[in-house]
């Protein structure tokens, strides 16, 4: 059982390079969501997708885009890096209740990323 | 806005001991709250979770307690065991696709 995949595991850019964080899930999930975790800020939420078509921001979702062709994947891409992205990135799949709570969240292993 | 407040930021534990966090919230609305832990160099994974409808729930040495009026809920883990040192974190959630974390509490297990 894969879970979630999260590529890389490890990555170092330039400011003002970009890339794209890579997520895949094979629960067939509705719901996938993108989180950024820093030393005393706990995990917060930069995007999520409802569904495959769906995507919306979270708390913190300047400089970050996502998109969701599908139902399994769901990409972060970084626009132009900055020093203030430097972060560990997860990526989460849940199942929603009916009244569209969201469920049990599944965590990929992150993607650390320092940006020079 | 929405927002979950978890103490304490830091906690130690004698092994045996119990330990207990706390999160309070501000959406009435909230209806599910899960526990997860992180143990290092990994993504966080449930523990334990919690519906609106129910006010405490127990799972062999963890429990969770909600309090819907004072809007906190809380996480006890007895006879405590080094295994159990990581960091916890609280979360509520509801409709419309919600969910907010707290920001984490670093459990240390001493010997």
């Amino acid at each position: 059982n894969a879970g979630v995949t999260q590529t890389p595991k490890f990555q170092v850019l330039k400011t003002g390079q970009s890339m794209t964080l890579q997520c895949a899930q094979d629960m067939n999930h509705e719901y996938m969501s993108w989180y950024r975790q820093d030393p005393g800020m706990g995990l917060r939420l930069i995007h999520y997708s409802v569904g495959a078509g769906i995507t919306d921001q979270g708390e913190v979702p300047n400089g970050y885009n996502v998109s969701r062709s599908t139902t399994e994947d769901f990409p972060l891409r970084l626009l132009s890096a900055a020093p203030s992205q430097t972060s560990v990135y997860f990526c989460a799949s849940s199942y929603s209740f009916q009244d569209r709570t969201p469920g049990i969240q599944y965590f990929g292993a992150g993607t650390r990323l320092s940006v020079l | 806005g929405e927002n979950v407040e978890q103490h304490p930021s830091t906690l130690s534990v004698q092994e045996g001991d119990s330990a207990v966090i706390k999160c309070t919230y501000s959406d009435s609305a909230s209806n599910y709250f899960p526990w997860y832990k992180q143990e290092l160099g990994k993504g966080p994974q449930l523990i334990i979770d919690i519906r609106s409808n129910v006010g405490e729930k127990k799972d062999q040495r963890i429990a969770v307690t909600l309090n819907k009026t004072a809007k906190h809920f809380s996480l006890h883990i007895t006879e405590t065991q080094p295994e159990d040192s990581a960091v916890y974190f609280c979360a509520a959630s509801w409709g419309d696709d919600k969910i907010i974390f707290g920001k984490g509490t670093r459990l240390h297990i001493l010997p």
